[in-house]
């Protein structure tokens, strides 16, 4: 199976803060990579597909990048509707994996 | 408007057979292309995809539960249904079903159910 590893596992960070979050998989996919958000309670939410592809809806701050093995999630000025934890899902190869989490906390 | 709603059981004795059922409106998974996924997440650990159906009625499983693991749909009810057999402890998590259109990412998602197996 492609093992993903996402870092950090912890964000502290500010609203109007950028930051990034890294997912790395273990061999190439090309660029077949989704990011989602998930608050406690709430369903997961599809923010980026094929690694750079906002989702309808999606913000614009939100940002994706990255092809191979290497891949970015930006949010470039957080909201306080921002906090909450995002994972990285590779869906190159079956089956289907996921990071293990970034749970983004407010400073 | 997509929604998914999973049910079943909070808890489960060990050894038992779970089953869940994922309702779900505003798609028919009889669209070329449409499939369902059960996902689950235990505590503290990373989501793991199970399991999926797609709109002809191929079914597909992550090999190291794929003998513990059955899906099916029932297309007039607009559901699809989960079972694993031989519950364990180390099987607590919430389970969650999402749809997956013509790629394979998960685009709408339920809110998840807990499930606990008790020993």
């Amino acid at each position: 199976d492609i093992q993903m590893t996402q870092s950090p596992s912890t964000l502290s960070a500010s609203v109007g803060d950028r930051v990034t979050i890294t997912c790395r998989a273990s061999q190439n996919i090309a660029t077949w990579l989704a990011w989602y958000q998930h608050k406690p309670g709430e369903a997961p939410k599809l923010l980026v597909h094929k690694a750079s592809t906002l989702q309808r809806g999606v913000p614009s701050r939100f940002s994706g990048s990255g092809s191979g093995t290497e891949f970015t999630l930006t949010i470039s000025s957080l909201q306080p509707d921002d906090f909450a934890s995002y994972y990285c899902q590779q869906y190159n190869f079956s089956p289907y994996t996921f990071g293990q989490g970034t749970k983004l906390e407010i400073k | 408007q997509v929604t998914l709603k999973e049910s079943g059981p909070a808890v489960v004795k060990a050894t038992q057979t779970l089953t869940l059922t994922c309702t779900f409106s505003g798609f028919s998974i009889t669209t070329n292309g449409m499939r369902v996924s059960w996902i689950r997440q235990p505590p503290g650990k990373a989501l793991q995809w199970l399991a999926h159906i797609d709109w002809d009625d191929d079914k597909f499983y992550t090999t190291s539960l794929k003998t513990r693991l059955t899906i099916s749909k029932d297309t007039s009810k607009n559901q699809v249904v989960l079972t694993m057999t031989d519950m364990d402890p180390v099987d607590t998590a919430t389970y969650y079903c999402a749809r997956m259109g013509g790629y394979d990412y998960f685009d709408s998602w339920g809110q998840g159910i807990l499930v606990t197996v008790s020993s």
